[in-house]
């Protein structure tokens, strides 16, 4: 299956810091990348669809000025939060759909673990 | 109607048995169906999907079974092994539109030696 790498893998900030998170798709490319959070013991919970070249789209309840979203190429999507805080400590995964797939195949990245002190 | 509902939570197998995840939607705009399997602190990993279009979906030691008309669909897997312990994950997605994955709650799968 096609490759997707996040960095940095883990992560551990003070509270107020911003935290940017990268996610790269590595051998085809992807007009659409998702950014999902997950709590331990739970199920992924989509935040946002990023898309190359235009504004993301939020789920409902999720901050867009918190966590801003940046797709500028088709095999890079940047999560960005802003101001973090401990409540904000999560394991946070991407996934990138490969456009040439007549399926809706989605590969997803190995995660970042992020802590806020 | 967005939600996908999986079942059991937990599910403890022996070595070399059957083990057997359900799945329901509500949701008729569904079309894509993949399950994904994932270890303590990794990415989910595309294990099998499936579209609507066929009842059954066989790969490796890996089947989804699907019913359109009771919309549901599970996951089989043939002679567990120790090495399949992990977490396992059914979504659906619109075939059209964002066609964002919608996931189940997840299955903690422990396949005993």
């Amino acid at each position: 299956g096609a490759v997707v790498s996040q960095h940095p893998s883990r992560v551990i900030c003070k509270s107020g810091t911003s935290v940017k998170i990268e996610c790269r798709s590595l051998d085809f490319q992807a007009t659409t990348m998702f950014w999902y959070r997950q709590f331990p013991k739970q199920s992924l919970m989509l935040m946002a669809t990023s898309n190359e070249g235009s504004k993301a789209t939020y789920e409902q309840g999720v901050e867009k000025d918190k966590f801003l979203i940046n797709h500028a190429s088709l095999t890079l999507s940047t999560l960005t939060v802003t101001s973090a805080h401990p409540e904000d400590s999560s394991f946070y995964i991407c996934s990138a759909r490969d456009t040439t797939s007549r399926d809706n195949e989605q590969f997803f990245g190995p995660g970042t673990r992020l802590t806020v002190l | 109607q967005q939600q996908v509902k999986q079942s059991p939570q937990s599910l403890i197998v022996q070595k070399g048995g059957i083990s057997i995840i359900n799945c329901a939607y509500e949701n008729t705009a569904f079309d894509y169906f993949p399950w994904y399997q994932q270890f303590p602190g990794k990415g989910p990993a595309l294990l099998i999907a499936i579209r609507p279009d066929v009842s059954e979906k066989k790969e490796g030691r890996f089947t989804i079974s699907f019913n359109k008309s009771a919309k549901q669909f599970s996951l089989h897997i043939m002679d567990s092994q120790p090495g399949d312990s992990a977490t396992y994950f059914c979504a659906a997605s619109p075939y059209t539109g964002r066609r964002a994955l919608t996931f189940g709650s997840g299955t903690r799968l422990q396949v005993q030696p």
